[in-house]
This record gives structure tokens, sequence and C-alpha cells, in this order.
């Protein structure tokens, strides 16, 4: 059973660029949450979707930061006009529906933006 | 604002050693988790405590909830190199139908020598 996939792994993108994060949540998983951790600083969380709907952008800067999660495919974060601060590792974390207090949220590896 | 704050911040103690983390908070948390994060890699759960006053155990390591739901302990028996890592707290205030958001904490970077 595979386990959240994030890709790519490593992305460099000049001041300006777009870059597009991917994330597939584990089988069975509707629920997608990201999260931001910048150097000595712990994960920020950024925006929770399900299936075609956001639940909560609270986490997400007003601009240039934008995120879905298609009925097919996987969940992409979309951050446009980077800018040097938006360098950061980039983790996705997905769960299943269900709201026990057992359930619990299975990160992935991480893409880890650089932006030059 | 930090809404968790965990301490030490940086621990290096020799193998064989007890340590333990904190993770305060002057809020109420539904749920507390507990993560390790390896250089390069994503947080790994280790244990999730939702009652106050709640301990559990997983091996040679003791979770712990404050009875009050706004603080935990990690104590780690006997360390091994092997335990050396990122831990992580990180709390959830309002749990609705779903899990929700996660409120992390700096995270206490332990090192066990040899």
């Amino acid at each position: 059973n595979a386990g959240v996939m994030q890709n790519p792994r490593h992305l460099v993108r000049r001041r300006g660029q777009e870059a597009r994060l991917r994330c597939s949540p584990m089988k069975g998983h509707s629920h997608v949450y990201w999260y931001r951790q910048l150097p000595e600083e712990g994960l920020k969380f950024m925006v929770y979707l399900q299936k075609e709907n956001i639940i909560d952008e609270s986490g997400m800067p007003k601009e240039r930061f934008s995120a879905e999660f298609p009925k097919e495919g996987p969940s992409i974060l979309r951050i446009q006009q980077v800018v040097r601060g938006d360098s950061a590792a980039y983790f996705c974390a997905s769960s299943p529906q269900g709201g026990s207090y057992d359930t619990e949220a299975f990160f992935g590896q991480g893409t880890r933006l650089t932006v030059v | 604002t930090q809404l968790l704050e965990q301490s030490p911040q940086f621990l290096s103690i020799q193998e064989g050693e007890n340590l333990t983390v904190y993770c305060n908070s002057s809020s109420v948390f539904s749920s507390l988790q507990w993560y390790r994060q390896e250089p390069g890699e994503g947080p790994v759960l280790l244990v999730t405590v939702v009652t106050g006053g709640e301990v559990k155990k997983l091996k040679r390591l003791t979770f712990q909830f404050g009875d009050a739901r706004k603080d935990s302990s990690l104590h780690i028996t006997a360390a091994q190199p092997g335990d050396t890592g990122l831990y992580l707290c990180a709390g959830e205030t309002d749990r609705g139908s779903t899990l929700g958001r996660l409120y992390f904490g700096r995270g206490t970077q332990l090192t066990v020598w040899p």
C-alpha cells in the first residue's frame, strides 16, 4: 500500500516563475492537507481539501497561492510568481474519511522548493 | 505567535540516559500528537493522546497528556542512537466531523551519542 506520494522531491524555480507541487494521497483517503516548513520553524498549516472542495484555507497566503483537489488526479499546490521567501519544504498529508480520534494524517516526503 | 511551545529546542545526550521533552500551550486541545521527523523526510506519527491525564507507552517512550489538555510530555528511557531525530508535537483545537488542521511546535532536535 503506497504511502502519500509527493512530486517532485526537489524543485528549483527562478523568481517570478510558477511552482506546481503535486500530492497523491494514500489509497482510500479523501482528505488532503498542505503544510509548509521553513528552516528552524515548525510546520505551518496552509490548506485542507476534500475532493473538489476547499474545507479550510485559513493558512494560505492571500495572493499567489492556490490549491485544488480535483475529482480525478492528485492535489496541486500552485505558487505563482515565486519569491525567495517561498523557499521551503512543502508537505502534504492525507487522512481517511471519518472523525474518530484515532484518525491520523499520513505525511508525504515533501517537496523542497528553492527559489533562485 | 506559536500556539505550542516545545522545550528544549536542542538536546544532546549519551546513550543510556533518560530525557523528557515538553510541549506547552495556553490553549486547550481536543487531541495532541507526537511525530518524529528524519532529515529529508516527512513527519511520522508516534502517538495520539485525546483524554486529559492520559498516559501512553510505546516501548521506551512514554507520552503524557496534561489533565487540562494544554500540555504534553514525551519521556524516553535509556536513549539509543537510533532515537536521534526531530520530535514534533502537534495539536488539534477543534475536532469537528473530520480531522482538521494541526498546530505544530517548532520541534526538539534530539541527538544521542554512542
